[in-house]
């Protein structure tokens, strides 16, 4: 079974600060997406990363994908109360045809 | 408005008693998926379709619950004789192709008394 782990699990920063947020596994997956859920709602897409090495930027977070492909990261510069939320990352697992989700980081970002 | 749609957003019920949830999906998208959240948890998968045919259960999905998706488009997923334990957020996603963005809709809340 593959597996995600994302860390940390909870996080609470004061606005304007730097963070990373990562997610790992020993499996190889075809490419690796990051969600964002609010409470109540369903996630929603973020970005993509398909080829190893790959850095795609969005605003102030930053993407990127491991060499391998085993595990990505998410970074936010100077973090906003607007970035609160879960994020998610989700491996797409070509042999089996479907997403692997990994537990979620809360992040909270104090005005 | 051109997104997942799920229909209820929530849902209580007895234990013992059935349930049913609707998807519709994005219109062009012939996979769709189930996925499963409890608090603090990433959502866990279900199912899937391609179109009509649904191509993977997941063990999670006990014979208590049956998917089905008629005419490839909107779905449909049961839960009989439900149980406390299924109380969780019911989460639908769509993709235009295999392993693609998958796009979700706003979940149905169950909590079962």
């Amino acid at each position: 079974t593959q597996l995600l782990e994302q860390s940390p699990q909870f996080l609470s920063i004061q606005e304007g600060e730097n963070l990373t947020v990562y997610c790992n596994s020993s499996s190889v997956f075809s490419s690796l997406q990051w969600y964002r859920q609010e409470p109540g709602e369903g996630p929603v897409l973020l970005v993509t990363v398909v080829t190893g090495g790959e850095v795609k930027k969005l605003k102030r977070l930053t993407f990127q994908f491991g060499d391998a492909r085993k595990d990505s990261s998410l970074h936010i510069t100077a973090a906003q109360p607007g970035d609160t939320g879960l994020y998610l990352c989700a491996g797409a697992d070509q042999g089996a045809q479907k997403l692997v989700f990994g537990q979620g980081t809360r992040l909270t970002i104090n005005p | 408005d051109t997104g997942v749609s799920q229909d209820p957003r929530h849902k209580i019920t007895k234990r013992g008693q059935n349930v049913t949830f609707r998807c519709d999906p994005i219109s062009e998208h012939n996979r769709l998926y189930w996925y499963r959240q409890t608090l603090g948890q990433g959502p866990e998968f279900l199912t899937y379709f391609q179109n009509e045919a649904q191509l993977e259960k997941s063990r999670l999905l006990s014979d208590r619950f049956s998917a089905e998706r008629p005419k490839g488009s909107f779905s449909t997923l049961e839960i009989q004789r439900t149980e406390q334990g299924d109380s969780a957020m019911y989460l639908c996603a769509s993709s235009f192709k295999p392993l693609s963005e998958q796009y979700f809709g706003p979940g149905t809340r169950l909590t079962v008394t």
